[in-house]
């Protein structure tokens, strides 16, 4: 069965801090590893990651993956406050038409 | 916005009763995902339809059903319920049929269950 492990549970940090969320994985026929915030409700997409190596980058976040040794990191720099949110990791299976989800990992940004 | 709408956004029934759940996906979305969350825990995935069939199953009760209608809003159907079922149910929608890419979720329906 697929699954997911992310790292930290929760993580408090100040404004201006850069953070380092992680997520390992275990998947048969990986397809895809992805990355979605959730604030208060709906989680909204962030990246998608296939290949080794690349980073992924959109403002102050990024993403890269590693296949070899399963996991996928996402940094975010400079933190706001509005970064404070739950970050889902997924991965997508090319068998299977669903995405296993992480537990996810709570990150708070103090003013 | 994610352009999925779910209805109702919140819902109190008492144990044992039956409820039904609405999604209509993002325009030109043919498959539909039905996902629940419980409370600190992360998205549990229960079914997926593709185009009005069923393409994968979750963990999902026997209690519970989906449907994807012609028009591919989808339903999903709890019934006999219990307290343990109060969740945050999510629907999401993509294009393509398979898992591992970009989904877009509706702002869930809360279930309480007293």
């Amino acid at each position: 069965e697929d699954k997911v492990v992310q790292s930290p549970l929760s993580l408090v940090v100040h404004e201006g801090d850069t953070v380092t969320l992680n997520c390992s994985y275990e998947v048969t026929n990986f397809r895809s590893l992805l990355w979605y915030k959730q604030e208060k409700k709906a989680p909204t997409f962030l990246f998608m990651l296939t290949s080794s190596g690349i980073e992924k980058k959109s403002g102050r976040l990024s993403s890269i993956l590693d296949k070899k040794e399963l996991f996928s990191i996402l940094n975010i720099t400079a933190t706001q406050t509005g970064d404070s949110a739950v970050y889902l990791c997924a991965v997508g299976n090319t068998n299977a038409g669903k995405s296993t989800f992480g537990d996810g990992t709570t990150l708070t940004v103090k003013p | 916005d994610s352009g999925v709408t779910q209805t109702p956004k919140h819902l109190i029934t008492a144990t044992g009763q039956r409820v039904t759940l609405r999604c209509s996906p993002r325009s030109g979305d043919l498959s539909v995902y039905w996902y629940q969350q419980s409370l600190d825990q992360g998205l549990q995935f229960l079914i997926q339809y593709y185009n009005g069939e069923e393409r994968a199953k979750g963990n999902i009760l026997e209690r519970f059903s989906a449907q994807q209608f012609p028009d591919l809003h989808s339903e999903l159907n709890l019934s006999s319920l219990e307290l343990g079922d109060s969740a945050l149910y999510f629907c999401a929608s993509s294009v393509e049929p398979r898992g591992g890419t970009e989904a877009f979720f509706g702002q869930g329906t809360r279930l309480t269950v007293v």
